[in-house]
């Protein structure tokens, strides 16, 4: 029952540099986001994917990339890591509508920029 | 755009007594409610959700929620309140077109 993995669980950057944090699902669901989270403030939505080679931007866009090639997999491209970029990652996933239907998260990837 | 709004970011309660957490939402549209568990160091798990089929909606762990259209709320509710429900809880309004998340209401359980 692995449902949704992300990768790395912890990671901390110093302000520049660039990585990318994974998202595989095993669910066979076409919906999967990005969300971020920090303090106060929920979640808000980056990134989303309605299906293979389909993505659109969220409420809080800027920095990020993503792709989608395949349908389990989601990454999350920062291609130059700020502070502000300092938060709590979650994939997510949904075999029904994105907005309409129960979302499956991952464990959540914890961001440090210095 | 559709908004939600939780009441108490910080809620503590004694082992046994009852829980209610808040919830209100704008929305142009009739929504989709969701209640979303989250303990820690875990992502969200879904406790409820409402789809107007019913106005009380049961979840999981033995949580509530009635939808009240004319207050526009959304409030969640347990009986009796359980160490292990010590976590933070998130409402969250859709439709087709967009989700949002409440800002958390972090859940204490007094033994």
């Amino acid at each position: 029952n692995a449902g949704v993995t992300q990768t790395p669980k912890f990671q901390v950057l110093k302000t520049g540099q660039s990585m990318t944090l994974q998202c595989a699902q095993d669910m066979n669901h076409e919906y999967m986001s990005w969300y971020r989270q920090d303090p106060g403030m929920g979640l808000r939505l980056i990134h989303y994917s309605v299906g293979a080679g389909i993505t659109d931007q969220g409420e809080v866009p800027n920095g990020y990339n993503v792709s989608r090639s395949t349908t389990e997999d989601f990454p999350l491209r920062l291609l130059s890591a700020a502070p502000s970029q300092t938060s709590v990652y979650f994939c997510a996933s949904s075999h029904r509508g994105l907005n309409t239907g129960e979302l499956f998260f991952g464990e959540g990837s914890r961001l440090t920029v210095l | 755009a559709q908004s939600v709004t939780q009441l108490g970011s910080h809620v503590s309660v004694s082992e046994g007594a009852l829980v209610l957490l808040r919830c209100n939402y704008s929305s142009s549209v009739p929504p989709y409610l969701f209640w979303y568990v989250q303990y820690p160091n875990q992502g969200l798990q879904l406790l409820l959700k409402y789809t107007s089929a019913a106005t009380l909606v049961k979840g999981i762990n033995g949580f509530e929620a009635e939808f009240k259209k004319s207050e526009t709320s959304f409030h969640l509710t347990k009986p009796s309140a359980h160490m292990s429900d010590a976590a933070e809880y998130f409402c969250a309004v859709s439709d087709r077109y967009d989700r949002r998340f409440g800002a958390g209401t972090r859940l204490t359980v007094k033994p």
